[in-house]
């Protein structure tokens, strides 16, 4: 099947800092991909979608100014958590799909802020 | 409906395997997730299987099969440590999950 590889699988971050967490798919070109959160014992929440060269679609009640996303390329998405703060812990994961195609998952991101 | 099945316990014994069973009905399908959670803890990501067939990550391997909604997660030489619950979730067609209510595992010496 196709990889999706994200990175890092886990990340401590002091309060007020920034941590980027990069999503890439290995051997296809994704048109799209979504970054979810899961909270604990909670479903993944679909955080946005982004479609390569253009501006991410965020979903109601997400900060965009917080939750940086960046599409520059078919092979790479990141999302940038600014002045993160004890409450953005979390798991982080990103998906990538190719048109139509069945989306990929990465192995996500256990973002701790301490 | 959308409904996921898991048994709700079982036991096993240190050294051996386990075959953990999850089938699915679901509003479309986009993966399944198998996740171990200790108690107290947060959901650990084990495996995501999407394509048919065995998925294998050292002692877990995880199966597929979306002609008969159904999927397994398979651990070997057990060990103390793996005694959690594990949750089976599918990803339907907007990319939500939905989850089992999870099967509780318990290792004997």
């Amino acid at each position: 099947g196709a990889v999706v590889s994200q990175h890092p699988s886990r990340v401590i971050c002091k309060s007020g800092t920034s941590v980027k967490i990069e999503c890439r798919s290995l051997d296809f070109q994704a048109t799209t991909m979504f970054w979810y959160r899961q909270f604990p014992k909670q479903s993944l929440m679909l955080m946005a979608t982004s479609n390569e060269g253009s501006k991410a679609t965020y979903e109601q009640g997400v900060e965009k100014d917080k939750f940086l996303i960046n599409h520059a390329s078919l092979t790479l998405s990141t999302l940038t958590v600014t002045s993160a703060h004890p409450e953005d812990s979390s798991f982080y994961i990103c998906s990538a799909k190719q048109g139509a195609t069945e989306a990929f998952f990465g192995q996500g991101t256990r973002l701790t802020v301490v | 409906g959308q409904n996921i099945d898991q048994p709700t316990e079982m036991t096993a014994t240190e050294g051996a395997i386990v075959q953990i069973n999850c089938t699915y009905q679901t509003s479309g399908f986009n993966g399944l997730f198998w996740y171990q959670q200790h108690a107290g803890e947060a959901p650990t990501f084990l495996s995501y299987n999407v394509l048919d067939g065995l998925e294998e990550k050292g002692r877990f391997s995880s199966f597929l099969s979306r002609s008969k909604g159904y999927s397994y997660l398979l651990l070997k030489e057990l060990q103390m440590k793996d005694s959690a619950s594990y949750l089976c979730a599918v990803m339907d067609s907007n990319y939500q999950l939905i989850w089992g209510a999870g099967t509780k595992l318990i290792i004997k010496p």
